[in-house]
């Protein structure tokens, strides 16, 4: 079983939808929670962080369920300039703070 | 400030060329780190330095070597390259502490192809 899961997409939505992505952890040990954004052959850039209590940055919201082991990211008003791939990664004090990497949401936003 | 810088940007290899990749970052991080990304799959872990004069493997070493030639620089060699090293590798940095929720920065990112 990976340690961190998400859908791969795609998912393909017009401009102004809501979407929203969910991610799975499988090591309780995980101590800290983060959405990563990823252009198309470009490096990972940090979204948000996501905290117990729930965050929000903008249009971002991002909600985390430690008890189930699961991580939520929630895009209202898309924009063309969302489109990208979406990393859910959890943060293991192994490996000196190992960030664990899910294989990324792709998304598309459409006019 | 750079940042997080790579070289080369892209390279090609034939089976059993060595080569090193570089970086180097220029924001005072203890913490380095070495990812290769795959199609279909998360960034893994190739190897590590917590601070300055460690290094220890991660995820998946083998056929890799590190050196951590400073604060700044992190050196990844391929001592005898295989077509299943063709990768992209992204350096990382980060600054290391008890506050997990510390960001970890990027390089551009080698696109590396093993014939």
């Amino acid at each position: 079983r990976k340690e961190v899961e998400q859908d791969p997409g795609p998912f393909n939505v017009p401009e102004g939808a809501t979407v929203a992505f969910n991610c799975t952890y499988s090591n309780s040990a995980s101590q800290s929670f983060f959405w990563y954004r990823q252009d198309c052959r470009k490096e990972p850039k940090l979204l948000m962080s996501v905290y117990s209590s729930g965050n929000e940055d903008g249009r971002f919201t991002a909600q985390l369920n430690r008890a189930s082991q699961y991580i939520s990211l929630l895009i209202r008003d898309s924009k063309l300039s969302d489109s990208a791939t979406y990393l859910c990664v959890v943060n293991l004090m192994e490996y000196g703070n190992k960030l664990v990497f899910g294989a990324g949401t792709i998304l598309r936003v459409k006019s | 400030n750079a940042g997080v810088t790579q070289t080369p940007k892209f390279q090609v290899l034939k089976t059993g060329q060595s080569m090193t990749l570089q970086c180097a970052q220029d924001m005072n991080h203890n913490s380095m780190y070495w990812y290769r990304q795959d199609p279909g799959m998360g960034l893994r872990l190739i190897y590590y330095s917590a601070s300055e004069g460690t290094t220890d493997k991660g995820e998946v070493p083998n056929g890799y070597n590190v050196s951590r030639l400073n604060k700044r620089e992190f050196s990844l060699r391929l001592e005898s390259a295989a077509p299943s090293q063709t990768s992209v590798y992204f350096c990382a940095s980060r600054e290391a502490g008890l506050a997990s929720y510390n960001e970890q920065f990027f390089g551009p990112g080698t696109r590396l192809t093993v014939l």
